[in-house]
């Protein structure tokens, strides 16, 4: 079955530091994958997603790279701010035989605080 | 961009009572919805999925008679935790695809935070 797994948490930074969470999956034939942004006490929204290998998401300066090779796709983003605090979720969805919409295999999360 | 909104945003109630939460789909038509566990500092926990005219797909140690679902029209969706009690008390979050982004893409509702005296 699909699978995700995250880097674990938590992780503190400093403003302006480089960020990077690594997200590695396990699925058969050829996922799309995301990035789910959760903000405290909110629902999550969407952040980036990538439907091909090789495809890169981007969004609000984060990016992530369809890593077919490696079965990876790590968020990173060059320069966070204290407005970047959040749980970070990876997630694929398969391609399968669902009529509308594809069930989300999510990771376990991974909290990023970033202090001024 | 498609929204999703859930009704109520938090809800207290005494154990015993059942509590229904409602997930809308704003601006676009949802055939099919998510309802989501989620409980503190975890990841979330697919606990159904919910097909407009037809029943809903329960996951596997999810009890159907407790949380009864209802996709009651293209917008609309209900789970209604039956007979609550504390253990039930959790973040309940639902989502629903926008086909204009694709079906991969689904929206997330803000979440409904239950807790039960």
């Amino acid at each position: 079955g699909n699978s995700v797994t995250q880097m674990e948490g938590p992780v503190t930074l400093s403003e302006e530091a480089f960020l990077t969470i690594n997200c590695t999956y396990t699925a058969t034939g050829y996922p799309s994958l995301f990035w789910y942004v959760q903000y405290p006490g909110e629902g999550l929204q969407l952040l980036l997603k990538a439907t091909k290998a090789d495809d890169k998401g981007s969004n609000k300066g984060f990016e992530a790279t369809y890593r077919k090779e490696t079965t990876s796709f790590h968020l990173e983003k060059g320069s966070v701010q204290v407005s970047d605090s959040a749980v970070y979720f990876c997630a694929l969805s398969g391609r399968g035989k669902e009529t509308s919409g594809s069930r989300l295999t999510f990771g376990e999360g991974t909290q990023l605080t970033v202090n001024p | 961009g498609a929204v999703v909104s859930q009704h109520p945003s938090w809800v207290i109630c005494k154990s015993g009572t059942s509590v229904k939460i409602e997930c809308r789909s704003l601006d676009f038509q949802a055939t099919t919805m998510f309802w989501y566990r989620q409980f503190p500092k975890q990841s979330l926990m697919l606990m159904a999925t919910s097909n407009e005219g037809s029943k809903a797909t329960y996951e596997q140690g999810v009890e159907k008679d407790k949380f009864l679902i209802n996709h009651a029209s293209l917008t609309l969706s209900t789970l209604t935790v039956t007979s609550a009690h504390p253990e039930d008390s959790s973040f309940y979050i639902c989502s629903a695809p926008s086909r204009r982004l694709g079906t991969d893409t689904q929206y997330f509702g803000p979440g409904t935070r239950l807790t039960v005296l």
